[in-house]
């Protein structure tokens, strides 16, 4: 049975903290997205990675940044932060190829305060 | 990256077929139409794929004309449980920067 797996469903971080979030699978995609979800503004794309020590910006990357070090692991770290990111965070990965089905985590949801 | 545009609802009744159409007019060569079904706290799930005429599966049916400058997903017999946030979305797998972007989608509301 095929895994997106994010490390947490619940968290609640301060103001100014740094907060990672993790997300591993384990299907050998090359690809991998992180998203932020928020009522009435869909999902939105904030990082993607399309190989090891590759990424690219998505619609929104302000305020956050991103690292995969190995190919089954994505991590989106918040520097510092805010209010304002408190939101639904959800990671998925596909393959490369004319299959693009794309696999989601299960979310995480973040409170900021 | 071609854009689609969707209805941003819809309301059915349950046994009813559901059709809803997505128009990508700028649709490159080598994209592909695929859709995804999204419930509540929980992320976007695969419906369907494909590239030309129809695609069937156990879940759904897509329909592709011609030009392909538009498609239907068809929910046959549609139930309560498939009240849903329904996205399409167009790309080429093969490209490294292909991106799953995510617009809209269509809200559908699946009445007793």
């Amino acid at each position: 049975d095929v895994k997106v797996t994010q490390s947490s469903r619940y968290l609640v971080k301060r103001t100014g903290e740094k907060v990672f979030l993790e997300c591993v699978q384990d299907m050998d995609h090359e690809n991998m997205f992180w998203y932020r979800q928020d009522p009435g503004l869909g999902l939105r794309l904030i990082y993607f990675s399309y190989d090891v020590k590759m990424k690219e910006k998505g619609d929104i990357p302000e305020g956050y940044s991103v690292s995969r070090e190995k190919k089954e692991r994505f991590s989106l770290i918040l520097e510092s932060a805010s209010t304002n990111q408190t939101s639904m965070y959800l990671c998925a990965s596909s393959p490369r190829g004319t299959d693009t089905e794309a696999f989601f985590g299960q979310g995480t949801r973040l409170t900021v305060v | 990256l071609a854009k689609t545009t969707q209805p941003i609802s819809m309301d059915s009744y349950e046994g009813q077929e559901v059709n809803i159409t997505c128009s990508h007019n700028n649709i490159a060569t080598n994209d592909y139409i695929t859709w995804y079904q999204q419930f509540p706290s929980q992320g976007p799930r695969f419906i369907i794929q494909g590239y030309k005429t129809k695609v069937t599966n156990e879940v759904a049916s897509l329909f592709i004309p011609a030009d392909r400058k538009s498609s239907t997903l068809s929910l046959p017999r549609v139930s309560l449980s498939d009240t849903a946030v329904y996205y399409c979305l167009v790309g080429d797998g093969m490209d490294s920067s292909y991106k799953l972007i995510f617009g809209s989608g269509t809200r559908l509301l699946v009445r007793p």
